[in-house]
């Protein structure tokens, strides 16, 4: 059974820092893609970015281009995000999503999500 | 990029009825390359159908995807008890994008 597990929310101010953490099982982790999707509160879904299976590419979302950083660790079957720079307006439900078919494809698996709040 | 646009917003239904949620895109989505999920509340995204009309492993079958192009169409033949939650569709024929949601409550 694929699972993904997110750590690492929490609480920050603008301007901030903080680091997410996917760790995933029940696959063959570096053989697949994987993503950030993100839900503001009472929002709706917006995909933040995906890294490739060998960590050679990487794909980010517009709003979060050159402030966000995601990488990945096979040998630990870890996905990151490094959020920098953080506005109120990335305050949401961090999702680690498994996609299929491209690596910007549909999301067969999903994480239950790390809260980042970004507030003074 | 592609926008994706989910109607109603809302759809007030009682167990036992047909739903029929809309995604229309601003232009045609590559390869029919849609997906569909179920949200309820505190929990993640489910997924539900791919490629329009693929259900997941899982998936009953009262779910059913269709459409091409621009317009596609999530149909749940009666509705259960447990399918009052938050739909969302998603392409990814060109990057990816997702549409706003529909709310489908109980009447």
């Amino acid at each position: 059974e694929v699972q993904l597990l997110e750590s690492g929310g929490g609480l920050a101010q603008p301007g901030g820092s903080l680091r997410l953490s996917c760790a995933a099982s029940g696959f063959t982790f570096s053989n697949f893609a994987v993503s950030w999707v993100r839900q503001a509160p009472g929002k709706g879904l917006e995909w933040v970015s995906t890294i490739s299976g060998s960590g050679g590419s990487t794909y980010y979302a517009d709003s979060v281009k050159g402030r966000f950083t995601i990488s990945r660790d096979n040998s630990k079957d870890t996905l990151h995000l490094q959020v920098n720079s953080l506005r109120a307006e990335d305050t949401a439900i961090y999702y680690c999503a498994r996609p299929r078919h491209f690596d910007l494809g549909y999301f067969d698996s999903w994480g239950q999500g790390a809260l980042v709040t970004v507030s003074s | 990029e592609i926008l994706l646009t989910q109607s109603p917003g809302t759809l007030s239904l009682s167990p036992g009825e047909r739903a029929t949620l809309s995604c229309r895109a601003s232009q045609s989505v590559t390869g029919s390359y849609l997906a569909w999920y179920q949200q309820k509340p505190g929990q993640a995204p489910r997924f539900l159908i791919n490629g329009a009309s693929n259900r997941a492993t899982g998936i009953p079958d009262r779910f059913s995807g269709s459409g091409s192009g621009t317009d596609f169409t999530l149909t749940i033949s009666r509705l259960e008890p447990e399918d009052f939650a938050v739909y969302y569709c998603q392409q990814y024929g060109s990057s990816l994008t997702f549409g706003g949601g529909t709310k489908v409550e109980i009447k």
